[in-house]
């Protein structure tokens, strides 16, 4: 079954760009959905289609896929981005909907 | 503005079953694919099962498959999720999820666009 691989955790100074990453086997031939959750709250779409904003989502987030890993970046980062950030792909092959572990970004 | 409401969770000895609703509206209900996404304390999400706009096409994970319905009625703007058999290791909040494609009812979830609040299931003897 397909994987997608995060890292545990990233930190990063207010201000300052964060840049979460999202690895699998041909990732880049694939769409990338991303989602934030903040604790105790239900998850919020953040990217979809690899890199289209939806509707009240800050320019500040932005996306990228190619190759084997996607690409989360938040500029300016501020201290209300503090979350969980999750990707997932629909995986065509095994019908099956696929979520990455999750990386916690912790602004300093 | 889109709402998902969930019902139905609480607290089962192994093996029970729950069945839990998803009441949807500020949306044509029947066109898009519905979801239900859980994330087990302290852990991260994990797909639990989809179902096609018009109900036709369901897909679900592997660790719940045989085990868990998906279904939907979409003269109510519900979706629903028998759960049988559960264990221990099926406690989380339950969420229920829409797609963000209006596709006329016949597509599989490609994500997650809108969520409810959640509704936990706890499995304990």
């Amino acid at each position: 079954s397909y994987v997608l691989t995060q890292a545990p955790s990233v930190s990063v100074a207010p201000g300052q760009t964060a840049r979460i990453t999202c690895a699998g086997d041909n990732i880049g031939s694939k769409t990338v959905h991303w989602y934030q959750q903040r604790p105790g709250q239900a998850p919020v779409l953040v990217i979809y289609y690899d890199s289209d904003r939806p509707s009240g989502i800050p320019a500040r987030f932005s996306a990228s896929n190619s190759g084997n890993t996607a690409t989360l970046t938040i500029s300016r980062v501020e201290a209300g981005d503090e979350a969980d950030y999750c990707c997932q792909v629909w995986d065509t092959s095994g019908e099956h909907v696929v979520f990455g572990g999750g990386t916690k970004l912790t602004v300093l | 503005e889109v709402q998902l409401l969930e019902s139905g969770g609480g607290l089962v000895r192994p093996g029970g079953s729950l069945r839990l609703s998803c009441a949807a509206s500020g949306f044509t209900f029947s066109t898009y694919a519905m979801s239900w996404v859980r994330q087990a304390p302290g852990k991260g999400l994990e797909w639990v099962s989809s179902i096609s706009g018009g109900g036709d096409y369901t897909f679900y994970a592997d660790s719940v498959k045989g085990r868990f319905t998906i279904s939907r009625d979409n003269s109510k703007n519900t979706v629903y999720l028998q759960i049988n058999s559960l264990r221990v290791e099926d406690r989380a909040i339950y969420y229920c999820a829409k797609d963000s494609r209006d596709c006329g009812g016949d597509c599989p979830a490609e994500n997650f666009q809108h969520w409810g609040q959640g509704t936990p299931v706890i499995v304990s003897s």
